[in-house]
C-alpha cells in the first residue's frame, strides 16, 4: 500500500502558484519523498525529491516539514501544461534502486 | 538523447493468446522496471532487473507473467494465456543504479484483451 495521502483533486488558476500537499506520517528516517506526475496518456515524469531539506529545481520546489510527516510541492507559476496527476511517493534507496509504490495521486487541473 | 521506448504502443489480442511487450531502456541504465496501470489507478510494480537478473519479481501477479533481459539492455514482458483482466497499460522505466536514481518512464503499451 502507498504510504502517502493526497487529496484526490485540486484546481489552480493559470499563472498562480499551485501548492500540492502530501501527508506521509509514517515516513522512516532513511526514506526520501519523491514527486512524479503523469500527463494524460504518457508515462510518469520525475519532478523532484528530498530527504530533509527543502529542494528546488527548474520544475518545482519541495517543502518538507521539520518532522517530515508532510510535504508540499510548489509549482510557482502553473501553466495549462501542468494539468496532470501528481504522485507523492516515499522511498528508501536500498543499494541502488527500489521500486516505486504509487497511490492514486492527485489530479491537478490548471484553468485558464 | 533518446528516452525509454516501448513497442508496440497498442496491442489488441484475444483471450488465451500469448503476447510479448518490449522495452528499450536509456543507454547505460542498468536498472529496469515494469509496472502495470489500470484505468484510474496509479502504476503498480511488477518486476525489477539489475543488469540481466531479476532482483525483485514480487509484483508479478501469477506464473502467466514472465520477463527477461538477456543482455542487460532490452527487456521483454511475456504474458501467456491472456485474460481480460490483463488489459492495462504496461509501463517500463529505467534508471542508473545509484542510491537516489530517478526512474525514467516510457510511454507504455496499452494491452487490450478481448
Amino acid at each position: 500500500d502507498a504510504k502517502t495521502t493526497q487529496p484526490p483533486s485540486m484546481d489552480c488558476a493559470e499563472g498562480r502558484a499551485a501548492n500540492l500537499p502530501c501527508n506521509h506520517s509514517t515516513i522512516s528516517g532513511n526514506e526520501y519523498v519523491y514527486w512524479y506526475r503523469q500527463i494524460h496518456s504518457q508515462g510518469p515524469q520525475y519532478i523532484i525529491h528530498g530527504l530533509k531539506n527543502n529542494e528546488t529545481n527548474e520544475m518545482a520546489s519541495l517543502i518538507i516539514t521539520e518532522d517530515r510527516k508532510s510535504s508540499t510541492l510548489i509549482l510557482p507559476h502553473a501553466t495549462l501544461r501542468d494539468t496532470a496527476v501528481y504522485y507523492c511517493i516515499v522511498r528508501a534507496p536500498q543499494g541502488g534502486s527500489e521500486k516505486l509504490v504509487f497511490g492514486k495521486g492527485m489530479k491537478l487541473t490548471v484553468n485558464p | 538523447g533518446a528516452g525509454v521506448s516501448q513497442t508496440p504502443s497498442n496491442k489488441v489480442t484475444e483471450k488465451g493468446k500469448y503476447v510479448e511487450l518490449r522495452c528499450d531502456p536509456i543507454s547505460g541504465h542498468t536498472a529496469l522496471y515494469w509496472y502495470r496501470q489500470s484505468l484510474g489507478q496509479g502504476p503498480e510494480f511488477l518486476i525489477y532487473f539489475q543488469g540481466t537478473g531479476a532482483a525483485d519479481d514480487s509484483g508479478l501477479p501469477n506464473d502467466r507473467f514472465f520477463a527477461v533481459r538477456p543482455e542487460g539492455s532490452v527487456s521483454t514482458l511475456k504474458i501467456q494465456r491472456t485474460e481480460r483482466g490483463d488489459s492495462a497499460v504496461y509501463l517500463c522505466a529505467s534508471s542508473l543504479a545509484r542510491e537516489e536514481g530517478e526512474q525514467f518512464f516510457g510511454p507504455g503499451t496499452r494491452l487490450t484483451v478481448l
